[in-house]
């Protein structure tokens, strides 16, 4: 079974350009989430869609990022413009129901640097 | 609010050791406990999932034990080896919400 694949896996960019991240869940999984880990910490979540409709994004900074799901499968998450500060790896994770018995399973995250 | 704490923040054994990790939460009212393992540079990976009708899990040397009423957790490995270094994180799990740890971060030393 494929797991859950995230592009791209580095990216440097200049602060105030934009970046977009890529996910693909593991196939049949309704639950997707994306999570901000700065080095040291644990992840934060940024956004939580079900399907293609989004269940909580009230930690997602939405002046600057914004996160779709179209088709409850892939999702893309946008930072525009970029921070020093974002600079961090952001992960994608899915489940296939949430956390009543599901595990969740992590992509290898992409790494963010804002110079 | 919600949160969950890892103590030791890094944690440096001999091999063969046997080692405990723990993990405290704050909200008992937490319904299921995953236990990650984060290599450097990489994503996390799923090393056990303690639901709440469960006190433990166990998968080869790995045990992880979960006690709502103390909100603690821990995870025990036993005969560490070299390839056991990496972050171990755990999270408590509140219906669709993960709330993670910093993480310990383990080094085995051969």
């Amino acid at each position: 079974e494929a797991g859950v694949a995230q592009s791209p896996r580095y990216k440097i960019i200049e602060k105030r350009q934009s970046v977009a991240f890529w996910c693909n869940p593991i196939s049949g999984h309704a639950t997707l989430y994306w999570y901000q880990q700065i080095l040291g910490q644990g992840p934060k979540l940024l956004i939580q869609f079900q399907n293609n409709g989004v269940v909580d994004d009230s930690q997602l900074p939405k002046d600057r990022f914004s996160a779709e799901r179209l088709k409850g499968v892939d999702s893309t998450l946008k930072i525009q413009p970029a921070k020093l500060e974002d600079s961090a790896v952001y992960l994608c994770a899915s489940t296939p129901l949430g956390g009543w018995t599901g595990e969740l399973f992590f992509g290898e995250g992409s790494r963010l640097t804002v110079l | 609010k919600q949160e969950v704490t890892q103590i030791p923040a890094a944690l440096s054994v001999p091999e063969g050791e046997n080692l405990v990790l723990n993990c405290s939460f704050t909200d008992s009212a937490i319904y299921n406990l995953q236990w990650f393992r984060q290599d450097p540079g990489k994503g996390l990976t799923s090393l056990l999932l303690i639901q709440s009708s469960q006190r433990e899990q166990t998968s080869g040397r790995l045990n992880a034990s979960l006690d709502k009423s103390s909100g603690r957790s821990t995870l025990y490995i036993a005969a560490s080896q070299p390839g056991d270094s990496a972050t171990y994180l755990c999270a408590g799990i509140y219906g669709q919400n993960f709330v993670f740890g910093p993480g310990t971060r383990l080094s085995v030393l051969p």
